[in-house]
């Protein structure tokens, strides 16, 4: 009965490599976001979509691709790994009511990135 | 612009003893929400509790409570007769009316030694 669930929980990986995460909520939330927290512990905002369109993308490099293809799944594509991409990758979910009244952001468990 | 501090990085007491962790915000915008999660050792990030700008009442859930003060911009949160579980990264948040993402402070370590 997890509510955001997120593939896979640890990612090792060589710089230059591609990859992704999956991220799947069945809280029924119409908003998923994407989250990344750096070595220091600071959690940054990516990406957020609602309904499948991409709403926020906050300065991220191209090589973050986000891709939803339903409601309920946002996955992350990122491309050309680098060192500096080595983080803790969390995403979200929220439902969206009328006059932009904004539920509770629900996280997943967070995808651990090291890029060697 | 939105803007959360969390001026504690780090906070050591040994169990029993009250904690308050302070969190001041900046925002514009006249109607948000105020948050505070917690980040355990296992990583995971656990709401706690969300506050609306037009809603000023104390809340207690527990040994936890909250205090909001917007004449301060502040949305303290003091746990009682801390526990060692109480051990986590916590984290004050901010979202203006509208807005599609959450502010983050910088969080602060919370270490409660038996």
């Amino acid at each position: 009965d997890t509510a955001v669930s997120q593939t896979p929980k640890y990612l090792v990986t060589q710089m230059g490599n591609d990859k992704s995460i999956k991220c799947e909520q069945n809280l029924g939330h119409d908003t998923m976001y994407w989250y990344k927290q750096d070595s220091k512990k600071f959690l940054k905002i990516m990406f957020s979509y609602n309904n499948k369109e991409l709403i926020i993308n906050e300065t991220v490099p191209n090589r973050f691709s986000p891709k939803s293809p339903d409601k309920a799944h946002l996955n992350l594509h990122i491309n050309s790994l680098e060192l500096g991409d080595s983080a803790v990758y969390f995403c979200a979910s929220s439902q969206l009511y009328r006059q932009l009244k904004r539920e509770t952001q629900y996280f997943g468990p967070g995808t651990r990135l090291l890029v060697l | 612009a939105q803007k959360v501090t969390q001026a504690q990085t780090e906070i050591s007491v040994v169990e029993k003893e009250d904690v308050t962790l302070d969190c001041v915000y900046e925002t514009r915008d006249t109607t948000y929400y105020l948050f505070w999660y917690k980040q355990p050792p296992s990583g995971e990030l656990v709401f706690l509790i969300r506050r609306n700008s037009f809603d000023e009442q104390n809340e207690i859930s527990g040994r936890y409570s909250w205090n909001f003060q917007k004449s301060t911009s502040s949305f303290n949160f003091t746990i009682t007769a801390s526990q060692v579980v109480d051990s986590a990264v916590y984290f004050c948040a901010l979202s203006e009316w509208g807005a599609q993402k959450l502010v983050f402070g910088q969080g602060t370590r919370l270490t409660i030694n038996p």
